[in-house]
């Protein structure tokens, strides 16, 4: 099945530090979301974008859904240790029939104190 | 408060049986879905469902069967034909897909385990 590509596969940074992570696909998506999943529990979401060029922030969080809408970006400012976790994007292809979500890899944080 | 509710959180299945993860929402979602996480992996789907007494194979159906017979309920079986079950299975469920996917929620998941 179909994924997207999302990188980086894993960072570890220190806290305080700004943190960048994309997802593409090769497809155009009317929609993308950005989760985040602690250890041993579902993943959480985070934000949702709809329109290409939207730009949206959740706190420290912000996401972009990209231009070509076959690309989004998620960036965490000044990382806390509690960010620790995977990062997932999800979208949903444009003339999708269903509610289908297709995932990314994931993106796994740690954040040294 | 509404939610999506998966159990046990562990399980514990001896090789050549059958075992079934519960998976409950009350959140009057239409579609439910499966999902299954290795270590390092992202999700992949095993079945999901739209509407009752409807569900299709997702990319990694084989050894997996489900049902749908209520709209709150949508249980997975990992079958002895499954071979290699030991994985986190997630379960999640979204509203009908008029208007915006507000994204799915998912439940806490399930970590079997072949003893």
């Amino acid at each position: 099945g179909q994924q997207l590509n999302q990188s980086p596969q894993s960072m570890f940074i220190q806290e305080g530090e700004d943190v960048s992570m994309n997802c593409t696909s090769s497809s155009i998506f009317n929609t993308w979301l950005w989760y985040k999943q602690d250890p041993g529990e579902g993943p959480v979401l985070l934000i949702a974008l709809y329109k290409a060029g939207e730009l949206t922030s959740n706190g420290r969080l912000t996401a972009q859904f990209g231009i070509t809408r076959k690309d989004s970006f998620l960036n965490i400012s000044a990382s806390i240790p509690s960010d620790v976790g995977i990062y997932f994007c999800a979208g949903r292809m444009a003339g999708g029939a269903t509610n289908k979500l297709i995932f990314g890899t994931g993106t796994l944080l740690a954040v040294q104190p | 408060d509404g939610g999506i509710t998966q159990s046990p959180k562990y399980l514990f299945r001896k090789e050549g049986q059958n075992v079934t993860l519960s998976c409950e929402q009350n959140l009057n979602h239409d579609a439910m879905y499966w999902y299954r996480q290795d270590p390092g992996q992202g999700l992949r789907l095993i079945y999901y469902s739209q509407i009752v007494n409807d569900f299709q194979k997702g990319d990694i159906a084989e050894g997996y069967s489900v049902s749908r017979e209520k709209k709150e309920s949508f249980p997975l079986t990992v079958t002895s034909a499954q071979k290699n079950p030991t994985a986190f299975y997630l379960c999640a469920s979204s509203k009908p897909r008029q208007g915006r996917i507000y994204g799915y929620t998912f439940g806490s998941g399930t970590r079997l385990t072949v003893v």
